[in-house]
């Protein structure tokens, strides 16, 4: 599975949107990218995942540049709740099989 | 629909025991996996399991080991604990289905094992 680097934190004011980014330069065509986000002492969540065309979900949206090589999360109306740590995962296709290896990922502080 | 049940949700035990862990995976998958949590990391890959047998392995000892049954759910073993067993352990289960969803992974809220 592709390396990602996310920076290690960042701080969001309530109500605007939350761009979380994620550098995986050196993913290749078959991989797609997940995001996962913990919140404090709870297991982690699935939010989205892609491969190469942007993506939507009543949670978040997915931004995946052309060249793949980057993405954002985005996060549209923060709230205090979304206070968490994100996770972006790049992963092949397994057809199953889980092994998901988790970086440290990004805390994001939603502040009032 | 429940989704995926882990019990118990603290546990505190002393060097050299033994423990056991239980979880219960949402309601439709088959597929169970177990990570490993350590303070201020992210979750760290211990195994799964698919059709009663191990699938996949991280780079953990054999002091853990696990087993799924019948009806899908699973348990995770861990003999002569070490304090470095210390950890948040995660249960993961997914739908086993073909297609990028049989990826996606939902977690159960984990036990907190403490050893002392």
């Amino acid at each position: 599975d592709a390396k990602t680097t996310q920076p290690p934190s960042m701080d969001c004011a309530e109500g605007r949107a939350a761009n979380l980014p994620c550098n995986h330069s050196t993913i290749s065509g078959n991989e797609y990218v997940y995001w996962y986000r913990q919140i404090h002492s709870q297991g982690p969540q699935y939010i989205i995942h892609g491969l190469k065309n942007n993506e939507t979900n009543e949670m978040a949206s997915l931004i995946i540049t052309e060249d793949r090589k980057s993405s954002t999360l985005i996060l549209p109306h923060a709230t205090l709740r979304d206070t968490a740590v994100y996770y972006c995962i790049v992963r092949v296709y397994s057809g199953g099989y889980q092994k998901v290896t988790f970086g440290i990922g990004t805390k994001l502080q939603v502040i009032p | 629909d429940a989704g995926v049940t882990q019990s118990p949700t603290h546990l505190i035990k002393t060097r050299g025991q033994q423990v056991t862990l239980r979880c219960s995976p949402k309601s439709g998958h088959d597929t169970v996996s177990w990570y490993q949590q350590a303070l201020g990391q992210g979750p760290q890959f211990i195994f799964q399991y698919y059709e009663e047998e191990e699938r996949q392995r991280g780079n953990f000892p054999d002091r853990f080991s696990g087993h799924q049954f019948p009806n899908y759910s699973s348990e995770l073993n861990v003999n002569a604990l070490l304090l470095g067993d210390s950890a948040l352990y995660l249960c993961a289960s997914s739908p086993g289905l073909a297609g990028p969803d049989a990826d996606t992974q939902y977690f159960g809220p984990g036990t907190r094992l403490t050893v002392l």
